[in-house]
């Protein structure tokens, strides 16, 4: 079964100060890895697509990095407008049109000024 | 204008009425999916359709149906609500290009069954 944990549940830090939250998963078929924020009673907003261990986006603040078994989202220089729960999720693919894509439960940032 | 809408947006229902969630799109994107998020349980699949003529069941399909109406039109139906049911649902769409299939969220419902 897939399955994707994401680390910690919940991170409080101080505006300026950088940290990095984990996604770990296991499996099969993993054709991508998404990470999504979501600020509270709205949908969740596309941030990146990492296909391939070794592979880094950026996007601000943000950096996202993926290897065979995790991925990291690390947050530079954090600002309370960061504040939000980031989800990761992957997409694994067992033929034909079968795409799935698993979510973590998620990583509920805030960020104090 | 926003490319993924969901109406209503807040719904406060009793046990045992039948409610509808819909959903439209203007990305042209052919794939449209139902999810429900609950506090710790995170995002789950309802159903999700790859064309007009393509419709599967997710990880929780029981006590919901659906109709793509449209290419840029899914609707979800609770054919007689349950208090359980009381959750934020979200509808997302993508496209069929190769690689991973970004799926892009829109703002949500809130149903609440009493």
């Amino acid at each position: 079964e897939d399955q994707v944990t994401q680390s910690p549940e919940a991170l409080r830090l101080q505006e300026g100060e950088s940290s990095s939250l984990n996604c770990s998963y296991t499996v099969s078929g993993l054709r991508g890895l998404f990470w999504y924020r979501q600020d509270p009673g709205k949908g969740p907003e596309f941030l990146f697509t990492l296909y391939s261990a070794g592979e880094e986006k950026e996007k601000e603040r943000l950096k996202a990095t993926l290897t065979k078994k995790e991925s990291f989202l690390h947050i530079t220089a954090p600002k309370p407008e960061d504040s939000a729960t980031y989800l990761c999720a992957v997409q694994t693919y067992s033929g034909g049109s079968n795409y799935k894509l698993t979510f973590g439960k998620g990583t509920l940032l805030t960020v104090n000024p | 204008d926003a490319d993924v809408t969901q109406t209503p947006r807040n719904r406060i229902t009793k046990t045992g009425k039948r409610i509808m969630l819909e959903c439209s799109q203007t990305k042209g994107h052919d794939r449209m999916y139902w999810y429900r998020q609950d506090p710790g349980l995170g995002l789950r699949l309802i159903y999700y359709s790859f064309d007009v003529k393509d419709i599967n069941k997710g990880e929780i399909s029981d006590g919901y149906s659906v109709s793509r109406q449209a290419q840029a039109k899914f609707s979800l139906s609770l054919e007689s609500a349950i208090p359980n049911q009381t959750a934020l649902y979200f509808c997302a769409t993508s496209n069929n290009a190769g690689g991973a299939h970004t799926q892009y969220f829109g703002p949500g419902t809130r149903l609440t069954v009493l």
